[in-house]
């Protein structure tokens, strides 16, 4: 079956712009996350959504980052005016349910550079 | 907080030896513990996890890690290693009885199985 999509694969804008980037999760999956990879950083947990409940923005690094999801299915992280250390691939993935022991599907990121 | 350790940022095996990434966690109770693999310029796979049971888990390519409490560590293993084995590993945790959400990767490291 599909797994998960995201568009568009690469970005480049120039700072101060603002850049949409998009995921379609697997269906039926209730459970989508945002991560952030940079160099030498590891994946970096960005925000979580479950079904129709509140989303955990606990690791947006700032008020210029924010995410839809629309209709418990895609999703969109949004930044506002980025910035250079905005650079980085942003993978989403999406999971059954939003338990502990639930594994991830990732989507194969959208490597964003800001010049 | 939970939190997950890889000390080696680069690995490197010969083709046919065994390979060992390392993998230590920190986390209250037991954990629930996850294998990643990251191919060029594809999304993270999952390989395999630890949730209860038997220590020593089985899991896709031939991989397998074992849990130990002790050691506080996970540590991913393969008995004779294959180039396509190249890539990028990431080691992940997360709290038990918490949610998905909470699961914190390691900052990766770079396997290359040289023929």
């Amino acid at each position: 079956g599909a797994g998960v999509s995201q568009s568009p694969s690469n970005k480049v804008t120039e700072k101060g712009k603002d850049v949409e980037l998009r995921c379609d999760p697997i269906s039926g999956h209730t459970a989508l996350y945002w991560y952030r990879q940079s160099l030498g950083q590891g994946l970096e947990f960005l925000i979580y959504f479950q079904g129709n409940s509140a989303p955990d923005k606990s690791g947006l690094p700032s008020d210029r980052f924010s995410a839809e999801r629309t209709g418990g299915s895609v999703s969109t992280l949004t930044i506002q005016r980025t910035q250079q250390e905005d650079s980085a691939v942003y993978l989403c993935a999406s999971s059954p349910w939003t338990s502990a022991t639930d594994t991830q599907y990732f989507g194969p990121g959208t490597r964003l550079t800001v010049l | 907080a939970q939190s997950v350790a890889q000390p080696e940022d680069q690995v490197n095996v010969a083709e046919g030896n065994p390979l060992t990434v390392k993998c230590t966690y920190s986390v209250s109770g037991n954990p629930y513990l996850f294998w990643y693999v990251q191919y060029p310029n594809r999304g993270l796979q999952f390989l395999l996890k630890y949730i209860t049971g038997d220590n020593l888990v089985k899991g896709s390519y031939g991989f397998e890690a074992e849990f130990n409490k002790s050691q506080t560590s996970f540590h991913l293993k393969k008995p004779s290693a294959l180039v396509s084995d190249s890539a990028l590993y990431f080691c992940a945790v997360s709290p038990p009885r918490g949610n998905n959400n909470d699961m914190r990767f390691g900052a990766g490291t770079r396997l290359t199985v040289k023929p």
